[in-house]
């Protein structure tokens, strides 16, 4: 089985504040992806990687960062953060490898709260 | 434009009555499809998914969805719900490409009547 996981359930933080959400997977994945979920807008992508120290723009990239120096472990930086980020960040991962089906295993999420 | 649309926000059902989630989708080629099931405080976890072949897809738990191209839609079924089934249910629309996105409807959350 998949295992994707991440560092933290629940993560308080202040405003202006620099945080890393961590994300593991265990199943030699090329692609991982970062996600925040909000009511009402489902999940919305912030940045993909397909490759170890590649990444591209999701479709609300603002606000965030992401570093992956190992093909297993991808994190989502903010590199200030604001009461605006608050909310669930999921991170998922998927095999790639020129793969023509993508199904995407998901981690438990973090919840973040920005004060 | 790729999209997902589910239109029903919020369904309560009693417990043993049939279920159905709709879930319509626009996307320019042929796709894939997915139902994902996000318990309460989880992440998601995939259900069913359609890529070829069958158009009736057999999933955990007892789902089924059906793949209508010429109504663009993938509904989620079961015959008989439980408790447990309550969580909240997205639909989802990717493409044949290795580093494909996969777009997510704004989910439709289950409430089981005892």
């Amino acid at each position: 089985d998949v295992k994707v996981t991440q560092s933290s359930r629940y993560l308080v933080k202040r405003t202006g504040e620099k945080v890393f959400l961590e994300c593991v997977q265990d199943m030699d994945h090329e692609n991982m992806f970062w996600y925040r979920q909000d009511p009402g807008l489902g999940l919305r992508l912030i940045y993909f990687s397909y490759d170890v120290k590649m990444k591209e723009k999701g479709d609300i990239p603002e606000g965030y960062s992401v570093s992956r120096e190992k093909k297993e472990r991808f994190s989502l930086i903010l590199e200030s953060a604001s009461t605006n980020q608050t909310s669930m960040y999921l991170c998922a991962s998927s095999l790639g490898q020129g793969a023509t089906e993508e199904t995407q295993y998901f981690g438990p999420g973090t919840r973040l709260l920005v004060l | 434009a790729q999209s997902v649309t589910q239109p029903d926000i919020h369904i309560t059902v009693s417990e043993g009555a049939s279920l159905e989630l709709r879930c319509n989708y626009s996307y320019g080629a042929t796709p894939y499809l997915f139902w994902y099931v996000q318990s309460p405080g989880q992440g998601l976890q995939l259900l069913l998914k359609y890529f070829s072949g069958d158009t009736l897809v057999q999933g955990i738990k007892g789902f089924e969805a059906e793949f209508k191209r010429s109504q663009s839609s993938f509904n989620l079924r079961k015959p008989s719900v439980h408790w447990s089934d309550a969580a909240e249910y997205f639909c989802a629309v990717g493409g044949y490409s290795s580093a494909s996105k996969i777009i997510f409807g704004s989910g439709t959350r289950l409430s089981i009547r005892p």
